[in-house]
């Protein structure tokens, strides 16, 4: 199986700050590689597809890139909505693996 | 809407048989990839397989596989999770997703559209 290393596993960040989280594949995946949101009790939420690309109705402040097998999830100006658990999934060889989670607290 | 609504919480003894369901509605259900997902309590997410419904193309994860079967029946638009012994260890949260895409050949793809969750309980 490809393993997604996530890092930072917890961030603590105050509202209208900068975070990123990184995801490093264990061996290349063609950036099939996605970032979801998940808050407690709920359901994931599909953030960014294919590394880069932002699903419809996701808010700007979200954007991800790819530079070979690793790939980083950047939130600008963090809304208290943000504060979430992030996990990365790659989507390019069977088992379709996540990552182990970040979670995104307040500071 | 498109939408997955997912059958009720169920609380289970070791050894029994279970099957959840997830209904796909408001899109063309059996072509489209539906997966599910575990959520153990306070761990990560697991990818435990997908199902291509409409000719019940299946990928398991190893560390899933014998130990579930996913299928589907697209005449009622519905994807299944069973079980035929459960454990304890089984205990958790298990959503299904849809793909963003459409087609059997979009199977490197994302999981866009999530069902509500069914969590399951396994306890003597």
């Amino acid at each position: 199986d490809i393993q997604m290393t996530q890092s930072p596993s917890s961030v603590s960040a105050s509202v209208g700050d900068r975070v990123t989280i990184t995801c490093r594949a264990s061996q290349g995946i063609n950036n099939w590689l996605a970032w979801y949101q998940q808050k407690p009790g709920e359901a994931p939420k599909l953030l960014i597809y294919a590394a880069s690309s932002l699903q419809s109705g996701v808010p700007s402040r979200f954007s991800g890139s790819a530079s070979g097998t690793d790939f980083t999830l950047t939130i600008t100006s963090l809304q208290p909505e943000d504060f979430a658990t992030y996990y990365c999934q790659q989507a390019n060889t069977f088992p379709f693996t996540f990552g182990q989670g970040t979670r995104l607290e307040i500071k | 809407e498109v939408q997955l609504v997912q059958s009720g919480a169920e609380v289970k003894k070791p050894g029994e048989s279970l099957k959840i369901s997830c209904k796909g509605s408001g899109y063309s259900f059996s072509t489209y990839w539906i997966g599910w997902v575990r959520h153990m309590p306070g761990k990560g997410l697991e990818w435990m397989g997908i199902i291509y419904p409409d000719d019940s193309d299946t990928r398991y994860s190893p560390s899933f596989q014998g130990q579930v079967t996913i299928s589907a029946d697209k005449s009622i638009s519905t994807a299944y999770l069973q079980w035929s012994s459960l454990k304890a260890s089984d205990t958790a949260m298990y959503y299904c997703a849809r793909h963003r895409s459409r087609y059997s050949s979009s199977f490197k793809d994302a999981f866009h559209i999530w069902g509500q969750g069914t969590m399951v309980t396994v306890s003597s």
